[in-house]
């Protein structure tokens, strides 16, 4: 299996800040990583797929970027309803594999 | 919208078999892979599998040996079938289409997720 980790496991940031997450898998997965949004109590959510494409609908203030075995996804201005726990996901090869995942507090 | 809905049990004895069903609106699950996901309390997301119409599977090496999913097109549904359930399965179970795009694949709509104790 490829093992997907991400760093920080957490972090503390503040309304406006430019927050920045990293994703590092075990072996090259070209561009086939995935980032998702979780709210307490909700499902996760897609932001971004194939590493930089943004899903339709999500704010332009999210982005994501790299390939072969390390990704950023980059919140340019966090806003109060970014607060939450981000994902990484490949869908290079089965079984899809997950970061552990980054929770973004407020400070 | 697509919108899924899981449904089933929300309590499973130990040794016994978790039987949930993802109930697909707003799109034929005929032409997508369909997946299901699961998230213990507090921890990250585990890929449990995922089943195309035509019934091909892939399964998590994990949990292959307990694990069989299927495909109700006459419903738009799919289900999963975990046997052997210890309390280490409980977890919330999510549903989720899973969207190719050429090569690349993503989870794109999720259902709410059930929650699903394993206790006697």
């Amino acid at each position: 299996d490829i093992q997907m980790t991400q760093s920080p496991s957490s972090l503390s940031a503040s309304v406006g800040d430019r927050v920045t997450i990293t994703c590092r898998a075990s072996q090259t997965i070209r561009s086939y990583l995935n980032w998702y949004q979780q709210k307490p109590g909700k499902a996760p959510n897609l932001l971004i797929f194939a590493a930089s494409f943004l899903r339709s609908g999500v704010p332009s203030r999210f982005s994501g970027s790299g390939s072969g075995t390390g990704f950023t996804l980059t919140i340019s201005s966090l806003q109060p309803e970014d607060f939450a726990t981000y994902y990484c996901q490949q869908s290079y090869s089965t079984p899809y594999t997950f970061g552990q995942g980054t929770k973004v507090e407020i400070k | 919208q697509v919108q899924l809905q899981e449904s089933g049990p929300g309590l499973v004895k130990p040794s016994e078999t978790l039987s949930l069903t993802c109930t697909v609106s707003n799109d034929s699950v005929r032409n997508f892979y369909w997946s299901w996901i699961r998230q213990p309390a507090g921890k990250g997301l585990e890929w449990i599998g995922h089943i195309y119409p035509s019934g091909s599977t892939n399964y998590n090496p994990s949990l292959k040996s307990r694990v069989t999913m299927s495909v109700d097109t006459s419903k738009n549904q799919f289900s999963l079938n975990l046997t052997s359930v210890t309390a280490a399965d409980t977890a919330v179970y999510y549903c989720a289409r899973d969207m190719s795009r050429g090569w690349y694949r993503e989870l794109d709509y999720w259902g709410q997720g059930t929650l699903v104790t394993v206790s006697s």
